[in-house]
């Protein structure tokens, strides 16, 4: 099977712009979650969807959005860019109906806000 | 809320040394554990989990046991390779299932 894929790769805003992040999962795994990566704070979970209802979520200003569609490829936007926005951020996919809790990462998506 | 305290690194071996890297969690419940490596520029991959206490996850060499009466989940590998150089974290999934991530330990190994 294919992994999980992150579009794209990198990406350079400027503050007050806004960012739209794409996640593909594994198929079959109907789970995306969502991590910024900093150096500064780790990894923090931003949010978790499953068929298409966002079912946890971190403790992040509503600047930071998701959404899932019916093919489980998840979307992240974020609103308003500021400085503290850069980041990695990367995203996992899980096999959750079956009540399996690994946890697969892609490659995650650099983003560098000006 | 749940969390997970990793020892900060780096920590810097020579080919073939012991590694421990320790891990001590605190939350509600029986979590369960997960250790992940992460490679420079790519994502995090999982290295081995346990998920009730005294299990014992290995791979790749790597082993990690599940203590509950302790609250720790020690990464150990008896003799490393260069190619273990990158960044290991320590998780966990407790009730609340939102996955919390130790902020990592990077090893550096020497020829």
């Amino acid at each position: 099977k294919a992994g999980v894929t992150q579009t794209p790769r990198y990406l350079i805003k400027t503050r007050g712009q806004q960012v739209t992040l794409s996640c593909s999962p594994i198929s079959g795994h109907r789970s995306v979650s969502w991590y910024q990566q900093t150096p500064g704070q780790g990894l923090q979970f931003l949010f978790e969807y499953f068929s298409e209802t966002q079912r946890n979520k971190g403790n992040f200003p509503g600047r930071f959005s998701g959404r899932q569609f019916s093919n489980s490829r998840s979307e992240m936007n974020v609103s308003t860019l500021e400085l503290g926005d850069s980041a990695l951020y990367l995203c996992a996919s899980t096999d959750a109906g079956t009540g399996e809790e690994t946890q697969y990462f892609g490659p995650g998506t650099r983003l560098l806000v000006l | 809320g749940d969390s997970v305290t990793q020892m900060e690194g780096p920590v810097t071996l020579s080919e073939e040394a012991f590694l421990t890297i320790n891990c001590t969690y605190t939350a509600t419940g029986y979590p369960s554990l997960f250790w992940y490596v992460q490679y420079p520029g790519e994502g995090l991959q999982l290295l081995l989990k346990a998920t009730k206490a005294d299990d014992k996850g290995s791979n790749k060499g790597f082993e990690a046991t599940y203590r509950k009466e302790t609250t720790s989940f020690h990464l150990e590998k008896g003799s490393v390779q260069v190619s273990d150089s990158a960044v290991y974290f320590c998780a966990l999934r407790g009730g609340s299932y939102i996955p919390t991530f130790g902020r990592g330990t990077s090893l550096i190994v020497h020829p």
